[in-house]
């Protein structure tokens, strides 16, 4: 089974600080890779995702992340973090085959001070 | 306004009680998926639909039970038999979408026994 692990339980920055929440990810086989984001009282929102060809994904509100196969990883990243970006972050992934089911790490909570 | 709606958003529930927690979707969406969201463990999946009239547990079943009669409504109940019902749940449905089936997420429904 697969399995998603977010080692950064709590991330304090200020803001204008760069952005690194990592993510490592378990299954032998090809993979579609997810980051959520949760703000406070919000839906669980799409940041961004990958599936196949460019490893280095954009997604919305300037973040990207990066799929290292060799690595098993997809950390996410931003290069100057904002106050409204204070929020809980979720990787997760599924199979490209079989059942669509997602894998939820347990989740980042990054609060910027301004 | 196409989306996930989940309600109510707070439920109060008495020990012993069974409750059921609604979930419709307009977006045309064939799957359907329940998850629980508990404060660092991240979202685990109690049960999924792939079409109507099918669905299947996933990794904690136990104490739920699930319905899917019509496509838009996944309704979840939670039983007596659930050891420790207190969580916020999330309905998502599935859709293919930027190349992936991606999943998108109702408001969630935070549930408190009493």
């Amino acid at each position: 089974a697969q399995s998603v692990s977010q080692h950064n339980h709590h991330v304090i920055l200020s803001e204008a600080a760069s952005l690194e929440l990592g993510c490592n990810y378990s299954y032998g086989g090809t993979v579609n890779l997810f980051w959520y984001v949760q703000y406070p009282g919000q839906h669980l929102q799409l940041l961004l995702k990958y599936f196949s060809g460019d490893p280095l994904v954009k997604g919305i509100k300037g973040f990207e992340a990066e799929f290292i196969k060799s690595k098993f990883s997809f950390n996410l990243r931003k290069p100057s973090v904002q106050w409204s970006d204070t929020a809980e972050y979720f990787c997760a992934v599924n199979a490209q085959t079989g059942a669509n089911n997602l894998f939820f790490g347990t989740g980042t909570r990054l609060t910027v001070i301004p | 306004d196409g989306g996930i709606t989940q309600s109510p958003k707070y439920l109060f529930r008495k020990e012993g009680q069974n409750v059921t927690l609604s979930c419709e979707q307009n977006l045309n969406h064939d799957a359907m998926y329940w998850y629980r969201q508990d404060p660092g463990q991240g979202l685990r999946l109690i049960y999924y639909s792939q079409i109507v009239n099918d669905f299947q547990k996933g990794d904690i079943a136990e104490g739920y039970s699930v319905s899917r009669e019509k496509k838009e409504s996944f309704p979840l109940t939670v039983t007596s038999a659930q050891k420790n019902p207190t969580a916020f749940y999330l309905c998502a449905s599935s859709g293919y979408t930027w190349g992936t089936d991606t999943q998108y997420f109702g408001p969630g429904t935070r549930l408190t026994v009493l």
